[in-house]
Protein backbone atom coordinates (compact mmCIF):
# COMPACT_ATOMS: atom_id res chain seq x y z
CA UNK A 1 0.00 0.00 0.00
CA UNK A 2 1.11 3.19 -0.62
CA UNK A 3 1.36 5.37 2.60
CA UNK A 4 3.13 8.31 0.86
CA UNK A 5 1.50 9.90 -2.56
CA UNK A 6 3.85 11.89 -4.70
CA UNK A 7 0.40 12.09 -7.04
CA UNK A 8 2.29 14.68 -9.83
CA UNK A 9 4.83 13.09 -11.73
CA UNK A 10 6.23 16.31 -13.13
CA UNK A 11 6.63 19.92 -12.67
CA UNK A 12 7.97 22.08 -15.13
CA UNK A 13 8.52 26.50 -14.17
CA UNK A 14 10.64 29.05 -15.17
CA UNK A 15 14.36 30.23 -13.47
CA UNK A 16 13.49 32.35 -10.80
CA UNK A 17 10.04 31.75 -10.04
CA UNK A 18 8.49 29.38 -7.07
CA UNK A 19 8.35 25.30 -7.26
CA UNK A 20 5.52 23.95 -5.20
CA UNK A 21 5.95 19.72 -4.93
CA UNK A 22 3.26 18.12 -3.32
CA UNK A 23 3.62 14.84 -0.88
CA UNK A 24 -0.11 12.99 0.74
CA UNK A 25 0.02 10.46 3.48
CA UNK A 26 -2.27 8.15 4.86
CA UNK A 27 -0.62 7.04 8.17
CA UNK A 28 -1.14 8.78 11.11
CA UNK A 29 1.71 7.94 13.12
CA UNK A 30 4.60 9.18 10.83
CA UNK A 31 5.75 12.08 12.73
CA UNK A 32 8.92 12.97 10.67
CA UNK A 33 9.00 13.92 7.16
CA UNK A 34 11.93 14.19 4.38
CA UNK A 35 12.72 15.49 0.69
CA UNK A 36 15.44 14.13 -0.59
CA UNK A 37 16.70 14.98 -4.37
CA UNK A 38 18.31 12.78 -6.71
CA UNK A 39 20.09 13.33 -10.39
CA UNK A 40 19.83 10.28 -12.34
CA UNK A 41 22.18 7.41 -12.14
CA UNK A 42 22.81 8.87 -8.28
CA UNK A 43 21.37 8.20 -5.11
CA UNK A 44 19.07 10.48 -3.32
CA UNK A 45 20.34 12.96 -1.19
CA UNK A 46 18.68 14.45 1.71
CA UNK A 47 17.22 17.92 1.27
CA UNK A 48 15.19 18.88 4.20
CA UNK A 49 12.92 17.52 7.26
CA UNK A 50 10.72 18.17 8.72
CA UNK A 51 8.93 17.37 12.39
CA UNK A 52 5.38 17.12 13.38
CA UNK A 53 5.60 19.39 15.77
CA UNK A 54 6.03 22.02 13.43
CA UNK A 55 4.39 23.12 10.57
CA UNK A 56 6.99 25.00 8.92
CA UNK A 57 10.72 24.69 8.47
CA UNK A 58 13.11 26.86 6.06
CA UNK A 59 16.74 26.09 5.15
CA UNK A 60 17.41 29.54 2.14
CA UNK A 61 15.78 28.83 -0.73
CA UNK A 62 13.89 25.40 0.32
CA UNK A 63 10.60 25.65 2.92
CA UNK A 64 8.53 22.67 3.62
CA UNK A 65 5.39 23.14 4.77
CA UNK A 66 3.08 20.13 7.09
CA UNK A 67 -0.65 20.38 7.16
CA UNK A 68 -1.21 17.48 9.61
CA UNK A 69 -4.72 17.91 9.98
CA UNK A 70 -4.95 17.59 5.89
CA UNK A 71 -2.06 14.61 6.03
CA UNK A 72 0.08 16.86 3.45
CA UNK A 73 3.49 18.45 3.19
CA UNK A 74 4.60 20.15 -0.09
CA UNK A 75 8.24 21.82 -0.76
CA UNK A 76 8.55 25.14 -2.00
CA UNK A 77 11.98 26.37 -3.80
CA UNK A 78 12.31 30.20 -4.00
CA UNK A 79 13.33 31.09 -6.44
CA UNK A 80 13.68 28.39 -8.65
CA UNK A 81 17.48 27.44 -10.24
CA UNK A 82 18.06 25.38 -13.39
CA UNK A 83 20.32 23.71 -11.21
CA UNK A 84 17.26 22.61 -8.87
CA UNK A 85 16.20 20.33 -11.59
CA UNK A 86 16.32 16.67 -10.78
CA UNK A 87 13.73 13.95 -8.91
CA UNK A 88 12.88 15.08 -5.80
CA UNK A 89 10.79 12.30 -3.09
CA UNK A 90 9.05 12.94 -0.24
CA UNK A 91 9.51 10.46 2.72
CA UNK A 92 7.96 9.77 6.12
CA UNK A 93 8.57 7.75 9.17
CA UNK A 94 7.09 7.33 12.47
CA UNK A 95 9.85 7.68 15.59
CA UNK A 96 11.49 4.39 16.53
CA UNK A 97 10.34 2.73 13.11
CA UNK A 98 13.22 1.57 10.28
CA UNK A 99 10.87 1.67 8.02
CA UNK A 100 11.04 5.06 5.78
CA UNK A 101 8.29 5.32 3.41
CA UNK A 102 9.08 7.22 -0.15
CA UNK A 103 6.43 8.63 -2.24
CA UNK A 104 6.72 7.98 -6.49
CA UNK A 105 8.78 10.98 -6.77
CA UNK A 106 7.85 14.35 -8.49
CA UNK A 107 10.70 15.29 -11.74
CA UNK A 108 11.06 19.19 -11.42
CA UNK A 109 12.56 20.75 -14.65
CA UNK A 110 13.86 24.55 -13.86
CA UNK A 111 14.01 26.01 -17.57
CA UNK A 112 16.07 28.97 -17.98
CA UNK B 1 36.04 11.24 2.34
CA UNK B 2 33.53 9.42 4.18
CA UNK B 3 30.13 7.90 2.56
CA UNK B 4 28.75 4.69 1.10
CA UNK B 5 30.30 2.90 -2.27
CA UNK B 6 28.22 0.33 -4.08
CA UNK B 7 29.18 -1.88 -6.85
CA UNK B 8 29.33 -2.43 -9.39
CA UNK B 9 27.33 0.52 -11.50
CA UNK B 10 25.44 -2.11 -13.43
CA UNK B 11 25.58 -5.46 -13.15
CA UNK B 12 23.52 -8.23 -15.71
CA UNK B 13 21.82 -11.36 -14.61
CA UNK B 14 21.35 -14.80 -16.44
CA UNK B 15 18.36 -16.94 -15.51
CA UNK B 16 19.17 -19.03 -12.60
CA UNK B 17 21.73 -16.92 -11.68
CA UNK B 18 22.37 -15.27 -7.93
CA UNK B 19 24.37 -12.11 -8.13
CA UNK B 20 25.58 -10.09 -5.10
CA UNK B 21 25.49 -6.31 -5.26
CA UNK B 22 28.12 -4.80 -2.45
CA UNK B 23 27.89 -1.88 -0.16
CA UNK B 24 30.28 -0.22 2.07
CA UNK B 25 30.00 2.95 4.35
CA UNK B 26 32.86 4.45 6.38
CA UNK B 27 30.14 6.69 7.89
CA UNK B 28 30.67 4.73 11.40
CA UNK B 29 26.68 4.30 10.55
CA UNK B 30 24.93 1.58 12.67
CA UNK B 31 22.06 0.88 10.79
CA UNK B 32 22.25 -0.17 6.89
CA UNK B 33 19.17 -0.49 4.00
CA UNK B 34 18.46 -1.95 0.95
CA UNK B 35 15.91 -0.28 -1.38
CA UNK B 36 14.51 -1.12 -4.67
CA UNK B 37 13.26 0.99 -7.17
CA UNK B 38 11.39 0.69 -10.26
CA UNK B 39 10.40 2.83 -12.92
CA UNK B 40 7.66 5.72 -11.11
CA UNK B 41 7.13 3.90 -7.77
CA UNK B 42 8.55 4.90 -4.69
CA UNK B 43 11.77 3.45 -2.98
CA UNK B 44 10.67 -0.13 -1.60
CA UNK B 45 12.30 -1.80 1.35
CA UNK B 46 14.20 -4.77 1.24
CA UNK B 47 16.12 -5.79 4.20
CA UNK B 48 17.73 -3.35 6.60
CA UNK B 49 20.26 -4.00 9.61
CA UNK B 50 20.53 -2.13 13.24
CA UNK B 51 23.54 -4.17 14.13
CA UNK B 52 26.26 -6.57 13.11
CA UNK B 53 24.64 -9.98 12.53
CA UNK B 54 21.26 -8.87 12.86
CA UNK B 55 19.22 -8.12 9.98
CA UNK B 56 15.34 -7.86 9.15
CA UNK B 57 12.99 -8.13 6.00
CA UNK B 58 11.21 -5.37 4.56
CA UNK B 59 8.28 -5.25 2.49
CA UNK B 60 9.63 -7.19 -0.33
CA UNK B 61 12.53 -9.32 0.88
CA UNK B 62 11.18 -12.25 -1.21
CA UNK B 63 13.88 -13.74 -3.64
CA UNK B 64 16.96 -11.62 -1.67
CA UNK B 65 19.20 -12.35 1.10
CA UNK B 66 21.96 -9.91 2.76
CA UNK B 67 24.37 -10.49 5.79
CA UNK B 68 26.05 -8.12 7.83
CA UNK B 69 29.46 -9.66 9.35
CA UNK B 70 30.75 -5.89 9.77
CA UNK B 71 29.64 -3.06 10.38
CA UNK B 72 30.57 -1.24 7.50
CA UNK B 73 29.43 -4.17 4.89
CA UNK B 74 25.57 -4.72 3.91
CA UNK B 75 26.04 -6.62 0.84
CA UNK B 76 22.80 -7.70 -1.10
CA UNK B 77 22.39 -11.10 -2.66
CA UNK B 78 19.53 -11.21 -5.82
CA UNK B 79 18.68 -15.03 -5.85
CA UNK B 80 17.35 -16.79 -8.93
CA UNK B 81 13.81 -17.06 -6.78
CA UNK B 82 13.18 -13.32 -7.24
CA UNK B 83 11.51 -13.62 -10.81
CA UNK B 84 11.56 -10.07 -11.35
CA UNK B 85 14.86 -8.77 -10.65
CA UNK B 86 15.26 -5.89 -13.15
CA UNK B 87 15.68 -2.74 -10.90
CA UNK B 88 17.61 -0.10 -9.47
CA UNK B 89 18.92 -1.13 -6.18
CA UNK B 90 20.24 1.51 -3.53
CA UNK B 91 21.80 1.27 -0.22
CA UNK B 92 21.82 3.07 2.59
CA UNK B 93 23.29 4.07 6.02
CA UNK B 94 21.93 6.02 8.94
CA UNK B 95 23.21 6.63 12.66
CA UNK B 96 21.15 4.51 14.72
CA UNK B 97 18.50 2.64 12.85
CA UNK B 98 15.93 4.01 13.59
CA UNK B 99 16.15 5.51 17.67
CA UNK B 100 15.86 8.97 16.88
CA UNK B 101 14.38 10.53 13.86
CA UNK B 102 16.91 10.60 11.20
CA UNK B 103 18.03 10.66 7.48
CA UNK B 104 19.38 7.90 5.51
CA UNK B 105 22.90 8.65 3.50
CA UNK B 106 21.98 6.92 0.25
CA UNK B 107 25.01 5.19 -2.35
CA UNK B 108 25.11 5.99 -6.07
CA UNK B 109 23.34 3.17 -7.05
CA UNK B 110 23.22 -0.42 -8.48
CA UNK B 111 21.16 -1.06 -12.13
CA UNK B 112 20.49 -4.79 -12.31
CA UNK B 113 19.07 -5.98 -16.14
CA UNK B 114 18.50 -9.69 -17.15
CA UNK B 115 20.19 -11.38 -19.52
Amino acid sequence: DQQVKQNSPSLSVQEGRISILNCDYTNSMFDYFLWYKKYPAEGPTFLISISSIKDKNEDGRFTVFLNKSAKHLSLHIVPSQPGDSAVYFCAATAYNNNDMRFGAGTRLTVKP
Amino acid sequence: DGGITQSPKYLFRKEGQNVTLSCEQNLNHDAMYWYRQDPGQGLRLIYYSQIVNDFQKGDIAEGYSVSREKKESFPLTVTSAQKNPTAFYLCASSYSGGLTNEKLFFGSGTQLSVL
